[in-house]
């Protein structure tokens, strides 16, 4: 059973422009969020995480907003830039150890 | 300092065999989890261990087991392989048990023929 998910399998941005990629989750005792980015053969990269009880966090280029009401998530990257072209996986908290993952986004950013 | 190390970085067993995977944490991490990735999917949740001590574990079967040693490394060890064991296995250290900024080591890439 998926708690975490993340619809769009793929994403295209040129570059300088906006990159959004979005995250849904059924389970509302998850009190903390993650993205993460994955290149291959390497481990997934810690980018960016919220609490449950905020809106929006922010770091440099990287902006996640989080909706309750509409268990909905989504992470913001702006200016694109190529090297930021990698696999983004969202993840939710639960019980203050296990992180659920969803399947990931795959982001490629265009010169 | 040095990130999460993972050990091997490949591997190939057969089918029924046992394997051992080995992580060391960032320094001044205590706690560790592992996590399994097959293709196409994001990573699974197996264990998680804080201070030596099993905190959590997910819907594994009991042929996935793990340990924490006193210098806060761990191993993950797969009895009886099977073939939908081939995946990506994922350490990730964190400061404390709350996962809040976990990082990652490279993971071990374990194929069974």
């Amino acid at each position: 059973d998926q708690q975490v998910k993340q619809n769009s399998p793929s994403l295209s941005v040129q570059e300088g422009r906006i990159s959004i990629l979005n995250c849904d989750y059924t389970n509302s005792m998850f009190d903390y969020f993650l993205w993460y980015k994955k290149y291959p053969a390497e481990g997934p990269t810690f980018l960016i995480s919220i609490s449950s009880i905020k809106d929006k966090n922010e770091d440099g280029r990287f902006t996640v907003f989080l909706n309750k009401s509409a268990k909905h998530l989504s992470l913001h990257i702006v200016p694109s830039q190529p090297g930021d072209s990698a696999v983004y996986f969202c993840a939710g908290r639960l019980s203050g150890y296990a992180l659920n993952f969803g399947k990931g986004t795959s982001l490629l950013v265009t010169p | 300092d040095a990130g999460v190390t993972q050990s091997p970085t490949h591997l190939i067993k057969t089918r029924g065999q046992h394997v051992t995977l080995r992580c060391s944490p960032i320094s001044g991490h205590k706690s560790v989890s592992w996590y399994q990735q097959v293709l196409g999917q994001g990573p699974q949740f197996i264990f998680q261990y804080y201070e030596k001590e099993e905190r959590g574990r997910g819907n594994f079967p009991d042929r996935f087991s793990a340990r924490q040693f006193p210098n806060y490394s761990s191993e993950l060890n797969v009895n009886a392989l099977l073939l939908g064991d081939s995946a990506l296995y994922l350490c990730a250290s964190s400061r404390d048990r709350g996962n809040t900024e976990a990082f990652f080591g490279q993971g071990t890439r374990l194929t069974v023929v």
